[in-house]
């Protein structure tokens, strides 16, 4: 089935480490999305890419950095200059050209050791 | 600024009984508008979306109402089940630049279906 998945579930982060959530979609979307969702919180965009090799920070973007080389997959680092990185992580994609539904992963949960 | 709001944080209905969840919108220009579902633990997952040249759309056991004028997006079930028992998110296109296609989402109502 084409869907979108992220790996690990749950990752744990020790103080000064970088860790990288991964992203993958099989459903030929052009556009991929990274989410932070905090408790009782709605998403918050952290950075977004509407085609490979170029994305673009969104309202979170500091202390989290990413790439896009390949249509299927949208890594996020979490580095260590993120200092409450303790947080639900979504990732989300959809088809450009605008009023298209994103679908999303189940997500990664990271927390602080 | 622009902003998407929920009237009521939660929401407690009986099973088999009708549910509405409401989400207010700022942004006039606001030409999409999507309603998600996120049980525990898992993503959003969609639900039903509206384009701002419809009223009223539906779906399976869900109807999505867009009023214009008051700037005002509800989500209908009808005959409520356990299963519906998530937190509800409404969401609106973004329009500002190069962050077309985004979507700007609200914090989210819960919903608590009792047997």
């Amino acid at each position: 089935d084409g869907g979108i998945t992220q790996s690990p579930k749950y990752l744990f982060r020790k103080e000064g480490q970088n860790v990288t959530l991964s992203c993958e979609q099989n459903l030929n979307h052009d556009a991929m999305y990274w989410y932070r969702q905090d408790p009782g919180q709605g998403l918050r965009l952290i950075y977004y890419s509407q085609i490979v090799n170029d994305f673009q920070k969104g309202d979170i973007a500091e202390g989290y950095s990413v790439s896009r080389e390949k249509k299927e997959s949208f890594p996020l680092t979490v580095t260590s200059a993120q200092k409450n990185p303790t947080a639900f992580y979504l990732c989300a994609s959809n088809d450009r050209g605008g009023n298209q539904p994103q679908h999303f992963g189940d997500g990664t949960r990271l927390s602080i050791l | 600024g622009e902003s998407v709001g929920l009237h009521l944080p939660t929401l407690s209905v009986q099973e088999g009984d009708n549910s509405i969840i409401n989400c207010a919108y700022s942004n006039s220009a606001s030409d999409y508008f999507i309603w998600y579902k996120q049980e525990s633990g898992k993503g959003p997952q969609f639900i039903i979306d509206i384009r701002s040249n419809m009223d009223k759309r539906q779906g399976q056991r869900v109807t999505v109402l867009l009023n214009k004028t008051v700037k005002h997006l509800s989500l209908q079930i009808a005959a409520t089940q356990p299963g519906d028992s998530a937190v509800y998110f409404c969401a609106e296109n973004s329009l500002y630049g190069g962050s077309q296609g985004n979507l700007i989402f609200g914090k989210g109502t819960k919903l608590s279906v009792k047997p």
